[in-house]
């Protein structure tokens, strides 16, 4: 069965940092495309950042691009989001999702608050 | 950047209702799209693929058509488990993007 969980998210202040991690497992991690998504408080659904199976092409939406690097460690089975600068704006769930164009599976997300 | 444009915003049905949804690209994405459902709380479902492909075990009165800029999700016979946000994707060229969602509520 295949499996998305994210940690790492929580409460962090405007200007600060926080990296996201999403733990694979029930497919062949290495050989699959990964993506970030995220979903602010009772809003629609924005693509965040995608990387390649080997992790040698990544895209960024503009919105978080030069704050935010994705990445991989396809040896433990995991992707990251290493997100600074953040902003109120950034406030969403951030849900890790399987994709090469279609999101076939999904985490159960996580959520990052930035406040003060 | 590719808009994706649905319509309604949201839709009150019944049980056993054929529901429409439609989702219109801002430029044209050739068969590039899916569609998702999200319930409350929960991440989304993929349904339809391709603009047409029956995502694996989805129940068959989901029904996805179209091409170009012009798509449209079916949903031939309402369930009770089918109230909930519909959005759909357009994964023609990064950065990919969303619709904006489309309510289906209980009439």
């Amino acid at each position: 069965e295949v499996q998305l969980v994210e940690s790492g998210g929580g409460l962090v202040q405007p200007g600060g940092s926080l990296r996201l991690s999403c733990a694979a497992s029930g497919f062949t991690f290495s050989s699959y495309e990964m993506n970030w998504v995220r979903q602010a408080p009772g809003k629609g659904l924005e693509w965040v950042s995608y990387i390649s199976s080997s992790g040698s092409t990544i895209y960024y939406a503009d919105s978080v691009k030069g704050r935010f690097t994705i990445s991989r460690d396809n040896a433990k089975n995991s992707l990251y989001l290493q997100m600074n600068s953040l902003r109120a704006e950034d406030t969403a769930v951030y849900y890790c999702a399987r994709a090469g164009h279609y999101f076939d599976y999904w985490g159960q997300g996580t959520l990052v608050t930035v406040s003060s | 950047d590719i808009q994706m444009t649905q319509s309604p915003s949201s839709v009150s049905a019944s049980v056993g209702d054929r529901v429409t949804i439609t989702c219109r690209a801002s430029q044209g994405i050739s068969s590039w799209l899916a569609w998702y459902q999200q319930k409350p709380g929960k991440a989304p479902k993929l349904l339809i693929y391709a603009a047409f492909s029956l995502q694996s075990g989805v129940p068959s009165r989901f029904s996805g058509s179209g091409s170009g800029t012009d798509f449209t999700l079916t949903i031939s016979s309402l369930q009770p488990e089918d109230f909930a946000t519909y959005y759909c994707q357009q994964a023609n060229s990064f950065p990919w993007t969303f619709g904006q969602g489309t309510k289906v509520e209980i009439k």
